[in-house]
Order: C-alpha cells, then sequence, then structure tokens
C-alpha cells in the first residue's frame, strides 16, 4: 500500500503557482520523498526528491516540514501542459525497493 | 538518448492468444520495470531485473504472465493465453545503478486490448 495520502484532484490558474500536498505521517529516517506525474497517455515522469531540505530544479520545489511528516511539490508558474496526475512516494533511497503509486493528484490547468 | 523503447505501441487480440510486449532500456542502465496500468487499479509493479536477472516477481498477476531479459538491452513482457481482464497499458521503465536515489526512466507504454 501507499504510505502517502493525496487530495485527489485540485485546480490551478494558469501562470499561477500550484501547491500540491502529500502526507506520509509514517516516513523512517532513511525513507525520501519522490514526486513524479504522469500526463495524459505517457509513462510517469521523475519530477523531484529530497530527504531533510527543501529541493528546487527547473522543474519544481520540494518543501518538506521540518517533522517530515508532510510536503508539497510547487509548481511556481503552472502551464497548460502541467496538467497531469501527481504522485507523492516514500521510499529508501539507494534501495531497490519498487515504486509503489497510489492514486495520486490530478491538477487541472485552468486558462 | 532515444529513452525507454516499447513496441507495440497498441496491440489488439482476441482472447486466448499469446501476447508478446517488447522493451529496450536505456543504455547502461541496470534495472529494468514492468509496471501495468488499469483504471481500477492503477499502475502496478509487475517484475523488475537487475542485470538481467528477475529479482522480485511478487507482483507478476498468475503464471499466464511471464517475463525475460535475455541481454542488457531487450527484455519482454508476454502473456499466455490472454484475457479480456488482461487489457491495461503495460509500461517498462529502466534506472542506472546510483548512490542515494533512483530515478526510474519511462517508457510511453503498450495499450493492450483483449476482446
Amino acid at each position: 500500500d501507499a504510505k502517502t495520502t493525496q487530495p485527489p484532484s485540485m485546480d490551478c490558474a494558469e501562470g499561477r503557482a500550484a501547491n500540491l500536498p502529500c502526507n506520509h505521517s509514517t516516513i523512517s529516517g532513511n525513507e525520501y520523498v519522490y514526486w513524479y506525474r504522469q500526463i495524459h497517455s505517457q509513462g510517469p515522469q521523475y519530477i523531484i526528491h529530497g530527504l531533510k531540505n527543501n529541493e528546487t530544479n527547473e522543474m519544481a520545489s520540494l518543501i518538506i516540514t521540518e517533522d517530515r511528516k508532510s510536503s508539497t511539490l510547487i509548481l511556481p508558474h503552472a502551464t497548460l501542459r502541467d496538467t497531469a496526475v501527481y504522485y507523492c512516494i516514500v521510499r529508501e533511497g539507494g534501495r531497490d525497493d519498487k515504486i509503489i503509486f497510489g492514486k495520486g493528484t490530478r491538477l487541472h490547468i485552468l486558462p | 538518448d532515444a529513452g525507454v523503447i516499447q513496441s507495440p505501441r497498441h496491440e489488439v487480440t482476441e482472447m486466448g492468444q499469446e501476447v508478446t510486449l517488447r522493451c529496450k532500456p536505456i543504455s547502461g542502465h541496470d534495472y529494468l520495470f514492468w509496471y501495468r496500468q488499469t483504471m481500477m487499479r492503477g499502475l502496478e509493479l509487475l517484475i523488475y531485473f537487475n542485470n538481467n536477472v528477475p529479482i522480485d516477481d511478487s507482483g507478476m498477476p498468475e503464471d499466464r504472465f511471464s517475463a525475460k531479459m535475455p541481454n542488457a538491452s531487450f527484455s519482454t513482457l508476454k502473456i499466455q493465453p490472454s484475457e479480456p481482464r488482461d487489457s491495461a497499458v503495460y509500461f517498462c521503465a529502466s534506472r542506472p545503478t546510483s548512490g542515494d536515489y533512483n530515478e526510474q526512466f519511462f517508457g510511453p507504454g503498450t495499450r493492450l486490448t483483449v476482446l
């Protein structure tokens, strides 16, 4: 079973920041938070990951709370192409562990 | 790099027929994963390989499913005999051996319809 809880869907206006929440209250000390997204009719795509500190790359920012029980993926300037299902995943780093995909959040970017 | 390549992209077959799905991972990647996605069950891991050796096949639904990886650049997922409930999108993914994290790169998928 997925170790994370996400809202089933969210809307965001084009050009605004999209903030996608994820709860992972049972996360253990050596587990990372990963985010993937799946655009319609495509395979999932890696976005970002983090352990404790906030992370930023060319696609998004990841904010992890101090207790690590929740996190937020931020798409700073959402475009229509960001419409997708976003998956928050918790897993140990450097392991062969399976990726357990939950149901994710379906993000709709509104023009 | 061309990314993970899957073929065919679409397959329509009749119940009872054998179906073979193919995957070419990204060159240099040591791990290969097969997933299945349906509306009801979402994205499920079926099996994964490391250095061509199956590591975990606990997600394979039943004996009708089999997967092989004869070399580092090719893998197959076979369903024999196929059933309508096998209709789904099948994804292949690969990743390199790495340190703290392991991003998986997914192919475009094969949409299988069993009539």
